[in-house]
């Protein structure tokens, strides 16, 4: 059956880095995209970022320009999110998401998500 | 960027009701581009309808979703216990991806 498996919960200082893994069985990983999309407490979903594993192709939202970077390791079949310049407001629930491999993919929606990943950004 | 309204913020029903839910889209969005997630507390969210109106395998039959260009609806024709939750819409026609900011739906 198709999983996808986050790295655990993490706390970190502002200014800092936090990496979360996604690794993903049970179906063709290179045959899809990821998504990533947080939810900060009491707030609602908000998408950060898709990379696609089938074609060399990523976007972030413009919220996210130069501190999101999105990552697959075909090897591993694990996809990555690393957020740079960690803020206080960055502290949230993190999801990796399987999306399609296209920007223009009627199969991008989230069938399928991680369990979430507790990022708590504290000094 | 195509940003997704979903009014109202919050709903107070009871069990049996009958509820609609809207999203409405800043630019058009292709039918086949918009999806309603389900998500309660602790939870992961769950896909309740894609490309507008199609239910994936094990949503229940009550979940409908319609909607075209910029109006889309979710509707729930009898509340069940478990439905009270926040819904979200989704867009995902090219990029970025967007969601709406959420309905509650809360018991009275």
């Amino acid at each position: 059956q198709v999983q996808l498996v986050q790295s655990g919960g993490e706390v970190k200082k502002p200014g800092s880095s936090v990496k979360i893994s996604c690794r993903a069985s049970g179906f063709t990983f290179t045959s899809f995209g990821f998504s990533w999309v947080r939810q900060a407490p009491g707030q609602g979903l908000e998408w950060m970022g898709w990379i696609s594993v089938h074609n060399p192709d990523t976007s972030n939202a413009q919220k996210f320009q130069g501190r999101v970077i999105l990552t697959a390791d075909k090897a591993t079949n694990t996809a990555y999110m690393e957020l740079r310049g960690l803020r206080f407001d960055d502290t949230a629930v993190y999801y990796c998401a399987r999306s399609g491999p296209m920007r223009f993919d009627t199969s991008g929606f989230y069938h399928f998500w991680g369990q979430g990943t507790l990022v708590t950004v504290s000094s | 960027e195509t940003v997704l309204t979903q009014f109202p913020g919050t709903l107070s029903l009871s069990p049996g009701d009958r509820v609609s839910l809207s999203c409405r889209a800043s630019q058009a969005v292709g039918a086949r581009y918009v999806a309603w997630y389900q998500k309660k507390p602790g939870q992961t969210p769950r896909l309740l309808m894609y490309g507008a109106s199609t239910r994936p395998t094990g949503i229940p039959d009550r979940f409908s979703g319609s909607g075209s260009g910029t109006d889309f609806t979710l509707t729930i024709t009898s509340l069940e216990p478990e439905d009270f939750a926040v819904y979200y819409c989704h867009q995902y026609y090219g990029s970025p991806h967007t969601f709406g900011g959420g309905t509650k739906v809360e018991m009275k």
